[in-house]
């Protein structure tokens, strides 16, 4: 297994321009998350999946939007990006049956500037 | 909403020796989850040790162990006999007890392991 998979582990962005960072797993979760990290800061969460075709925002939604269209996929979308969006993004996928849940597993992260 | 405070914002601990690092946290679910993972220079979230509220015994794996105090909402991480490899960004975190919600993150601990 590959686990968690994002692409690219680098970008820079001039403002207003549009990227798309591509997370995928191989694990068959049905959860997937993309957090991002801003300097001396833990991570807050952009948006969360449940399944596919199922997505709600996190606590930092402004500026991004996803989709997931298959279980394995949920790329984060920056349009009109903005110098408040240079940050570390991590995907995150996990599991969950009825109440039960298990631990998140982490991509490597993509480390984005906007100038 | 649930928050996570992690008030030392740096440690540092001998090579061998031992060293508490703090987290507290504000909920008025009895029912929740609560985990340490690690990042290191790779930027990679590594999990720690995890502990369920429902469960009085504390979590243990290898040279980690957790103080967890359920009625003072504290969850501290304790790593024995300290190694280099050690030296990383630590990160305490919530999630609720319904259903597979997102994590909740301090702002981290950075630990150096002196030599």
């Amino acid at each position: 297994n590959a686990g968690v998979t994002q692409t690219p582990k680098f970008r820079i962005l001039k403002i207003g321009q549009s990227m798309t960072l591509q997370c995928a797993q191989d694990m068959n979760h049905n959860y997937m998350y993309w957090y991002r990290q801003d300097p001396g800061m833990g991570l807050k969460l952009i948006y969360y999946s449940v399944g596919a075709g199922i997505t709600d925002k996190g606590e930092v939604p402004n500026g991004y939007n996803v989709s997931r269209s298959t279980t394995e996929d949920f790329p984060l979308r920056l349009e009109l990006a903005a110098p408040s969006q240079t940050s570390v993004y991590f995907c995150a996928s996990s599991y969950a049956s009825g109440t039960f849940s298990y631990e998140q597993y982490f991509g490597p992260g993509t480390r984005l500037t906007v100038t | 909403a649930q928050t996570v405070t992690q008030s030392q914002p740096e440690m540092s601990v001998q090579e061998a020796e031992t060293v508490t690092l703090s987290c507290t946290y504000d909920t008025s679910e009895s029912d929740y989850y609560l985990f340490w993972y690690k990042q290191p220079p790779s930027r990679q979230m590594i999990l720690v040790i995890r502990q369920e509220a429902y469960k009085q015994q504390n979590a243990t794996e290898n040279r980690f162990s957790v103080n967890f105090q359920k009625a003072a909402k504290s969850f501290s991480l304790k790593i024995s006999d300290s190694q280099l490899g050690d030296a990383a960004m630590y990160f305490c975190a919530y999630r609720s007890g319904s259903g597979n919600t997102p994590l909740v993150f301090g702002k981290g601990t950075r630990l150096s392991v002196i030599a």
